[in-house]
């Protein structure tokens, strides 16, 4: 079956860290650009982090230099380590697969998400 | 970064009315963007991508348009599985964004 679980939320002081990984199944995931996505309780999604096949990584300004992405094709695995954790940064994150094709990206497949909570 | 805006932010409407719902961005994305659907819950899924094109088995009620700023989705008659939150997502520099969202709830 194709799919995305990820694995690895849980409560975290702030200024802590969090590590959280995204297991693959059912494709090729060497292949695929991937993605975190997070939504905080009834806010909108806010776009986290993104590495390509090549290994380049990408972040927005707000988790830059805190956050940082990683995968593992050998198992299939993607990461995503957290640092210097906010109370801001308490979310459901999504592991998300980018369809990349020549006029064609989009989000293909999404995980059920993993709930990250930053409190004292 | 190009930040994206969504108008409205919530509607509320009834079985078979036409919806519109308009997001912007802050500089030219010529068609880098798609939109998504969200239900309470769950993952969002994919509904248009290259502004206009729908995605395999989504339903034809649901059409996207435009290109560089300005951007439309119109579902032509609300069916009852419809009621969910919209977001646009442009993909054409990073960082990507998305749209704050549109809630579409039952009037």
């Amino acid at each position: 079956e194709v799919q995305l679980v990820e694995s690895g939320g849980g409560l975290v002081q702030p200024g802590g860290s969090l590590r959280l990984s995204c297991a693959a199944s059912g494709f090729t995931f060497s292949s695929y650009d991937m993605h975190w996505v997070r939504q905080a309780t009834g806010k909108g999604l806010e776009w986290v982090s993104a590495i390509g096949t090549a290994g380049d990584t990408y972040y927005p300004g707000s988790v830059k230099g805190r956050f940082t992405i990683s995968r593992e094709n050998a198992k299939n695995s993607l990461y995503l380590q957290m640092n210097s954790l906010r109370a801001g940064d308490t979310a459901v994150y999504y592991c998300a697969r980018a369809h990349v094709g020549y006029y064609t990206w989009y989000f293909d497949l999404w995980g059920r998400g993993t709930l990250v909570t930053v409190s004292s | 970064d190009i930040q994206m805006t969504q108008s409205p932010s919530s509607l509320s409407a009834s079985v078979g009315d036409r919806v519109t719902i308009t997001c912007r961005a802050s500089q030219g994305i010529r068609n880098d963007l798609g939109w998504y659907q969200q239900k309470p819950g769950k993952a969002p899924k994919r509904l248009i991508y290259a502004a206009s094109s729908l995605q395999s088995g989504v339903p034809s009620r649901f059409s996207g348009s435009g290109s560089g700023t300005e951007f439309t989705l119109t579902i032509s008659s609300l069916q009852p599985e419809d009621f969910a939150t919209y977001y646009c997502l442009q993909h054409n520099s990073y960082p990507i964004t998305f749209g704050p969202g549109t809630k579409v709830d039952i009037k």
